[in-house]
């Protein structure tokens, strides 16, 4: 099993563009997040999914979308990127009802 | 909105030495968990806790889960460098929530 894999693993976006971080997971696990991570501010959730074809918001959710058309996978849009969007974003899952949630690499992202 | 605090956020301390961690929240959780994280790299989970003064142990760590739920604890004994990396608490209830984390550095 490869786990949770994210792609790609370092970007730089120029304010005003759009592009898609992705996420993968092969152990059919039914809920699915996204966390940004920024010095001094700790894992703050984004979006989350708790099955195919259900998404709902999380501390952060402005500026970003999520859609979950399978079990394995969880894409985050960004529309229009910002430099307050800087950040190290993560994604995560989890088979329900277990707790122990299974983080992929990170994906670190800057916009200028 | 729940928060977890986490203190201290820094320490550093001599290999050897026995530490202790603290995550405290004004809400009640129905469960709570330990990360810790390496740089550059996720959030591993090491324990959960779900029973209000549920104590764990995992090698020379140990975790307490506050009997009210609202708060837990990470005790290390004699502290290696293997064990430098920042400490995440999550509080669980329809959501998980993270605490801003402590940094800890173990100095050889």
């Amino acid at each position: 099993n490869a786990g949770v894999t994210q792609t790609p693993k370092f970007q730089v976006l120029k304010t005003g563009q759009s592009m898609t971080l992705q996420c993968a997971q092969d152990m059919n696990h039914e809920y699915m997040s996204w966390y940004r991570q920024d010095p001094g501010m700790g894992l703050r959730l984004i979006h989350y999914s708790v099955g195919a074809g259900i998404t709902d918001q999380g501390e952060v959710p402005n500026g970003y979308n999520v859609s979950r058309s399978t079990t394995e996978d969880f894409p985050l849009r960004l529309l229009s990127a910002a430099p307050s969007q800087t950040s190290v974003y993560f994604c995560a899952s989890r088979r329900v009802p277990s707790l122990e949630q299974y983080f992929g690499p990170g994906t670190r992202l800057t916009v200028t | 909105t729940q928060l977890l605090e986490q203190s201290p956020q820094f320490l550093s301390i001599q290999e050897g030495e026995n530490l202790t961690v603290y995550c405290n929240s004004s809400s009640v959780f129905s469960s709570l968990q330990w990360y810790r994280q390496e740089p550059g790299e996720g959030p591993v989970l090491l324990v959960t806790v779900v029973t209000g003064g549920e104590v764990k142990k995992l090698k020379r760590l140990t975790f307490q889960f506050g009997d009210a739920r609202k708060d837990s604890s990470l005790h290390i004994t004699a502290a290696q460098p293997g064990d430098t990396g920042l400490y995440l608490c999550a509080g669980e209830d329809d959501k998980i929530i993270f605490g801003k984390g402590t940094r800890l550095h173990i100095l050889p």
